[in-house]
């Protein structure tokens, strides 16, 4: 069966360092794959979407890989700050078959000062 | 544009009873999908409408149901309630096409007792 696994440990770092957080993926070929951030009690918030055919999209202090050989796709924070606390969560999907996004269990990340 | 709005935020139930829970999406989007979110089972696929047609399913019972109108706002409802169905309910709507990214609502925190 389709399985996504990212960091379950929370990740705590220090303010200014690089995050970098993993989503892998089993039985799945995905064409695309989301990434989102969630605060608490709140909706998720859409980051990033990266293609199979890209290897690497950027968007400001975030960056995205996505690597179909190692079925792996890996977030990166930047410069990273306080406010960058959050659960992230990472979403492949392949094409058609609507808007069903299938989550990983996401990753809580802590920047602290 | 006004961002997806979902209502009530928060709801408590007893066992056994029903409740419908409303969502509105942004504007011109046509798809709606439905999410529940349990500290257990993380983020869960319930159903997707889109143009007033259910496209997509996810595992859930047949207590759970929901239905799209003519202007894409969508309602879900759950009958006989279950002490389990404690979660937080969260709509997002996209335009329907592609792989376009998904805007959540900030959901209804639904309470069974």
């Amino acid at each position: 069966s389709q399985k996504i696994e990212q960091n379950s440990e929370a990740l705590n770092i220090q303010e200014g360092k690089t995050a970098t957080l993993t989503c892998n993926y089993t039985n799945y070929s995905p064409a695309y794959l989301q990434w989102y951030r969630q605060d608490p009690g709140r909706g998720p918030v859409f980051l990033l979407l990266i293609r199979e055919n890209e290897k690497e999209k950027r968007k400001e202090r975030l960056k995205v890989t996505f690597d179909t050989t190692l079925k792996q796709s890996l977030f990166h924070i930047t410069a990273s700050q306080p406010a960058d606390s959050a659960t992230y969560l990472c979403a492949p999907r392949g094409t058609g078959g609507g808007n069903k996004l299938t989550f990983g269990t996401g990753t809580q990340l802590k920047v602290e000062l | 544009k006004a961002g997806v709005t979902q209502t009530p935020r928060y709801l408590i139930k007893t066992r056994g009873q029903q409740v419908t829970l409303s969502c509105s999406p942004i504007s011109g989007h046509r798809s709606v999908s439905w999410y529940q979110q349990t500290p257990g089972q993380g983020l869960q696929f319930l159903f997707e409408y889109f143009s007033e047609t259910q496209r997509n399913k996810g595992n859930f019972p047949g207590r759970f149901s929901g239905r799209q109108f003519s202007n894409s706002r969508s309602e879900m409802n759950v009958s006989t309630l279950e002490l389990g169905d404690s979660a937080l309910y969260l709509c997002a709507s996209s335009n329907g096409q592609g792989a376009h990214e998904q805007y959540f609502g900030p959901g209804t925190r639904l309470t069974v007792t």
